[in-house]
């Protein structure tokens, strides 16, 4: 069993909408939680990090923790066709010298 | 700034043949880290530095090794390829100390093994 497991999609949701990403992990030590978006055939770059339980907000973006259910979120707001690419979340322990653990990634497709 | 640059960016290999991976970055990050991304696996780092002359291995480090030699390159290898190692590869900084969790990646190197 995977560390991090995140649906692959596609999701693929109309331009406007809210677009709703998750991830579930079994480490409860895992203490850093980002979101990382790779567009095709291109790196990925990080979105939103969080450290610890609760939310965060950038613009269009929230992501959320949920440390007692090990869950995460990400919330795009007013979704553009800008906004389709693979989300990923990544996750790490304190004191791990930066390795992540990644989910798969959700591939995301927002529809004019 | 050029940021991360990853060389070549796609190669063909035959199984044997072995092969170098080079990633370099202009923004004086201690940390480096080498992935690779394949389908349904998301990405898995297979070795990373935590300074120039420094390596460990990461989660999938068979088959590969690796060298930092300078503070702003961080070598792959591969001795002798194999078709499991068709993959993408992601070379990826970072700060030290605070910010690790915030890595920069390269464009990547598509490898396929025949």
């Amino acid at each position: 069993q995977k560390e991090v497991e995140q649906d692959p999609g596609p999701l693929s949701v109309p331009e406007g909408a809210i677009v709703s990403l998750n991830c579930t992990y079994s480490n409860s030590a895992f203490q850093y939680f980002m979101w990382y978006r790779q567009y095709s055939r291109k790196g990925p770059e990080l979105l939103m990090y969080t450290y610890s339980s609760g939310n965060k907000e950038d613009g269009r973006f929230t992501a959320q923790v949920d440390k007692s259910s090990k869950y995460i979120s990400l919330f795009i707001r007013d979704s553009q066709p800008s906004d389709s690419a693979t989300y990923l979340c990544a996750m790490s322990v304190s004191g791990s010298w930066g390795k992540l653990q990644f989910g798969a990634g959700t591939q995301v497709v927002v529809t004019p | 700034n050029a940021g991360v640059t990853q060389t070549p960016k796609f190669r063909v290999l035959k199984t044997g043949q072995s092969m170098t991976l080079l990633c370099a970055q202009d923004m004086n990050h201690e940390y480096m880290y080498w992935y690779r991304q394949d389908p349904g696996m998301g990405l898995r780092l297979i070795h990373y530095s935590v300074g120039e002359g420094t390596t460990a291995k990461g989660e999938v480090p068979d088959g590969y090794n690796v060298s930092r030699l300078k503070k702003q390159n961080f070598l792959l290898g591969l001795e002798s390829a194999a078709p499991s190692q068709t993959s993408v590869y992601f070379c990826a900084s970072s700060y030290g100390t605070r910010g690790l969790e915030t890595q920069y990646f390269g464009p990547g190197t598509r490898l396929l093994v025949l």
